[in-house]
């Protein structure tokens, strides 16, 4: 069943803008992760953010969870032609030795030059 | 250090032939995920094993779909009597116990003819 739902489902923005995508999420949870896709290859982790963490920095990502909202964003600052893919946010909700991510449907970022 | 490893990367088969997708994970990973992905769609979990135990099997269909993960050698996903909506990407992740990010496989591409 899907847990995280991205939004906004595109996004264009010009190179140099900002651009940020917001994941929301049904259950309590261990951890959050964003993953990004380059269309046709497999996914790359991106970050990862515990329940009780609330902000986190990877270059120019920036990463931020709100448990009492269930939500989390991911903020990457001045995008590149290269961050052009899909980003997708994935929820750890697993209790003892079942630790499987549930998935939302992603996001699909387009930074033009 | 070898990423993920998935052969083959594209598969052609008939109607009713079998699919045989394999997976090494990396190196020190015990735990091995794999998932589905339509074109333009999100992760789809299928199966989530560790060595010689399959964890949680929720997401694959119960008829003609079974996988593995072996004490020695690759987790393979077999799929019996392929049908046309059975192509899709498949992807594999694995994680170190205890360790929550996934690392991802390029993926098997499927297509039934």
């Amino acid at each position: 069943s899907q847990q995280g739902e991205e939004d906004p489902q595109a996004l264009s923005i010009q190179e140099g803008e900002n651009a940020t995508m917001n994941c929301s999420y049904k259950t309590s949870i261990n951890n959050l992760q964003w993953y990004r896709q380059n269309s046709g290859r497999g996914l790359v982790h991106l970050i990862l953010i515990r329940s009780n963490e609330r902000e986190k920095h990877s270059g120019r990502l920036r990463v931020t969870l709100d448990t009492s909202k269930k939500s989390s964003s991911l903020l990457i600052t001045a995008s590149r032609a290269a961050d052009t893919a899909s980003y997708f946010c994935a929820t750890d909700a697993g209790a003892g030795n079942n630790r499987k991510l549930i998935w939302g449907l992603g996001t699909s970022l387009a930074v033009n030059p | 250090n070898a990423g993920v490893m998935q052969n083959p990367r594209h598969l052609v088969r008939r109607r009713g032939q079998e699919a045989r997708l394999r997976c090494s994970p990396m190196k020190g990973h015990s735990h091995v995920y794999w998932y589905r992905q339509l074109p333009e769609e999100g992760l789809k979990f299928m199966v989530y094993l560790q060595k010689e135990n399959i964890i949680d099997e929720s997401g694959m269909p119960k008829e003609r779909f079974s996988a593995e993960f072996p004490k020695e050698g690759p987790s393979i996903l077999r799929i019996q009597q392929v049908v046309r909506g059975d192509s899709a990407a498949y992807f594999c992740a694995s994680s170190r116990a205890g360790n929550y990010e996934q690392y991802f496989g390029p993926g098997t591409r499927l297509t039934v003819t």
